[in-house]
């Protein structure tokens, strides 16, 4: 079974520009999620989707940061313009539900890195 | 909101010592706790998880971990490292009642020396 898979897995900008990253969750996962991770810290979630929907998206930056699950299968995420500060690796991990017990599955991520 | 503490950021020790790494959570109500392991140019993967019953759990690969309650605590264990051991440990914490909505601590990076 194929896991989640995230592109491109290294992404090198110049500040002020664009960049998106995109990612497909496990088959039959409904619930997928983006997090961030900074150098050194732990993820930390910045939106959450079931199916189309976005019902979780209280940490997401959204003047700059935007996402989108059109068909409630892979997911894209997009900052506009990137800063400096954005220089981070981006996850996105699905599960089957969005019940406590179910387990998050992780793709490899993106690495960005923003000059 | 719940946050989760891990009290060691780096770990060096040499194959065969016993590890020990800290996790606390701050949160009072029924929670599930998780541990993450990531090798060196992998992606995040579940080492064990705890949702109820017997505090000791055991996951992959050796490794447990034990929940005790009174201390907010889910320390995780192995006896005996090996090399392949050398990765970055993830604490995490979900609260049942607010849905599958993880929180990470800051990461353990583990090295073993052959």
């Amino acid at each position: 079974e194929a896991g989640v898979v995230q592109s491109p897995r290294y992404k090198i900008i110049e500040k002020k520009q664009p960049v998106a990253f995109w990612c497909n969750p496990i088959s039959g996962h409904n619930t997928l999620y983006w997090y961030l991770q900074n150098l050194g810290q732990g993820p930390e979630l910045l939106i959450r989707y079931e199916n189309e929907e976005a019902v979780d998206d209280s940490q997401l930056p959204k003047d700059r940061f935007s996402a989108e699950r059109l068909k409630g299968v892979d997911s894209t995420l997009k900052i506009q313009p990137a800063e400096l500060g954005d220089s981070a690796v981006y996850l996105c991990a699905s599960s089957s539900g969005t019940v406590a017990k179910n387990i998050q599955y992780f793709g490899a991520g993106t690495r960005l890195s923003v000059l | 909101a719940q946050s989760v503490s891990q009290h060691n950021h780096h770990v060096i020790l040499s194959e065969a010592a016993s590890l020990e790494l800290g996790c606390n959570y701050s949160y009072g109500g029924t929670v599930n706790l998780f541990w993450y392991v990531q090798y060196p140019g992998q992606h995040l993967q579940l080492l064990l998880k705890y949702f109820s019953g017997d505090p000791l759990v055991k996951g992959i690969k050796g490794f447990e971990a034990e929940f005790i309650k009174s201390k907010f605590s889910f320390n995780l264990r192995k006896p005996s490292v090996q090399w392949s051991d050398t990765a970055e440990y993830f604490c995490a914490v979900n609260v049942a009642a607010a849905g599958n909505k993880l929180t990470f601590g800051g990461g353990t990076r583990v090295l073993v020396k052959p």
